[in-house]
């Protein structure tokens, strides 16, 4: 068990471009959610699946953002024409099928510039 | 809609017990969390507890709800200067989604 992986730790990007985070889950996590973290704030949810299906998205996730999980293991979250407050952390996170406990990976920073 | 709310800050002295407090909104709360972040890091889970329950401990850590105030506090014995980070109270409600605190940064005093 390597625990949630998150991949690239660190993103510096300029306005207007796009970029990618990738999440890999703890094996057999069927559940994966998405997090955005800023200076001073508590984690706030974006997005969570079951398996492949996308099954909750909050507001907060513009039609900048898209989340995909196609083959329901690891997922990724494109955010297209960044913005400077898209400047965050990015967490992932992971439980089992009828879990209680879910599992944080060490985030994605993105800085835009 | 959920909300969850902490002090943001509290010193102690290394050795003495820490208690840090939490309150949320959401009466279909399930599962209640306390996460620990150091800088630069992700969530660490450090304990969670059904709503059904009043009390956990696990080592130095004892957890306390009060689902009628809708209160929750993490005791932290022993307190070590490792100790030192940002701690975050979290709910689940009825659905998926988990909805944290603004967190608590704890100050250890050597």
């Amino acid at each position: 068990d390597t625990g949630v992986s998150q991949d690239p730790r660190h993103k510096i990007t300029k306005r207007g471009q796009n970029v990618t985070f990738r999440c890999d889950p703890i094996s057999e996590h069927n559940r994966l959610y998405w997090y955005r973290q800023t200076l001073g704030q508590g984690p706030e949810f974006l997005t969570y699946f079951q398996n492949e299906a996308q099954l909750e998205k909050s507001r907060l996730l513009s039609d900048r953002f898209s989340a995909e999980r196609p083959k329901g293991s690891f997922s990724t979250l494109e955010i297209q024409r960044t913005e400077q407050g898209d400047s965050a952390m990015y967490l992932c996170a992971s439980s089992q099928p009828g879990g209680d406990t879910i599992y944080f990976g060490e985030g994605s920073w993105l800085t835009v510039v | 809609g959920e909300d969850v709310e902490q002090s943001l800050f509290l010193s102690v002295r290394e050795g003495d017990s820490s208690v840090i407090n939490c309150t949320y909104t959401d009466s279909s709360s399930t599962y209640l969390y306390w996460y620990k972040q150091e800088p630069g890091a992700g969530l660490q889970l450090l304990t969670y507890i059904f709503s059904n329950m009043d009390m956990k401990q696990d080592q130095r850590l004892t957890v306390l709800l009060n689902k009628k105030d809708k209160h929750l506090s993490l005791r932290i014995a022993d307190t070590q200067t490792g100790d030192s980070a940002i701690y975050f109270c979290a709910e689940k409600g009825g659905y998926q989604k988990v909805t944290f605190g603004t967190g608590t940064k704890l100050q250890v005093i050597p």
